[in-house]
C-alpha cells in the first residue's frame, strides 16, 4: 500500500530565511511521480514542485526545491529566501501511471513565516 | 484559460439529507478527480471521472457517487449523509493519465460542507 507521511505538523521560519519540509512515501512501484502542494487559507491547492522517480536530478522551480532520495524513499522540500506568502499548509503528494491520477496526500505541515 | 471552479463554497446539511456538490475543470482537461479533505487531513481520493466514465475509486460507500458531462464539467453526489462526511470536498482537473500518463492536478478551491 502506498503512504505518504509528514512527521512535522508544524514548522516556522525567519522571513528570508531557509526552511526545509520532510517527507517520506511507501510503495512498491518504480514509476511514480511525487508533489509538493500549498494549501493557503482560500483553500485552493496549488502545485509547487514536481518530481519524476526516474529522474535522478532533484527538481527546482526558483526558491523551491527538493531532496529526493529513492532508496530512502524520502522527498523534502526546501524554501530559500522565505516570504510571508509562503506561510501556508504545505502536501506532499505521491502518484503512479498504475493508479492514474489518483493521489495519496500526507496530513500536511503547517509553516509559519515569522517577519 | 479558465481555472477549476466549484460550487457552492459553502453548504449546510442535515444528517440523512442528500448533497450535490459541482465542478467545473479547466479548460482542455478531460479529467476529474474529487477529494475529501477532513479537518487537519490531508486529501483523501474519492473517484475519478475520465471522458464521462468512472477510471478509479477511493475507499468511499457507494453513497458517494459522481458524474461527468460531455464539457467534461462533473457532479460529486452524496446519499444519506453522515456528521463523518463533513468535510472540504475538492475537485481537479487535469489531462486524462491514458494520454500524459500521470499528469498535474489542478485544484478548485473546494466545498466545504457541514452536516448537522
Amino acid at each position: 500500500a502506498q503512504t505518504v507521511t509528514q512527521s512535522q505538523p508544524e514548522m516556522s521560519v525567519q522571513e528570508a530565511e531557509t526552511v526545509t519540509l520532510s517527507c517520506t512515501y511507501d510503495t512498491s512501484e518504480s514509476d511514480y511521480y511525487l508533489f509538493w502542494y500549498k494549501q493557503p487559507p482560500s483553500r485552493q491547492m496549488i502545485l509547487v514542485i514536481r518530481q519524476e522517480a526516474y529522474k535522478q536530478q532533484n527538481a527546482t522551480e526558483n526558491r523551491f526545491s527538493v531532496n529526493f532520495q529513492k532508496a530512502a524513499k524520502s522527498f523534502s522540500l526546501k524554501i530559500s529566501d522565505s516570504q510571508l506568502g509562503d506561510a501556508a499548509m504545505y502536501f506532499c503528494a505521491y502518484g503512479t501511471p498504475n493508479t492514474g491520477n489518483q493521489f495519496y496526500f500526507g496530513t500536511g505541515t503547517s509553516l509559519t513565516v515569522i517577519p | 484559460e479558465t481555472g477549476v471552479t466549484q460550487s457552492p463554497t459553502h453548504l449546510i446539511k442535515t444528517r440523512g439529507q442528500q448533497v450535490t456538490l459541482r465542478c467545473s475543470s479547466q479548460s482542455g482537461h478531460n479529467t476529474v478527480s474529487w477529494y475529501q479533505q477532513a479537518l487537519g487531513q490531508g486529501p483523501q481520493f474519492i473517484f475519478q471521472y475520465y471522458r464521462e466514465e468512472e477510471n478509479g475509486r477511493g475507499n468511499f460507500p457507494p453513497r458517494f457517487s459522481g458524474l461527468q458531462f460531455p464539457n467534461y464539467s462533473s457532479e460529486l453526489n452524496v446519499n444519506a449523509l453522515e456528521l463523518d462526511d463533513s468535510a472540504l470536498y475538492l475537485c481537479a482537473s487535469s489531462l486524462g493519465p491514458r494520454e500524459t500518463g500521470i499528469e498535474k492536478l489542478f485544484f478548485g478551491s473546494g466545498t466545504q460542507l457541514s452536516v448537522l
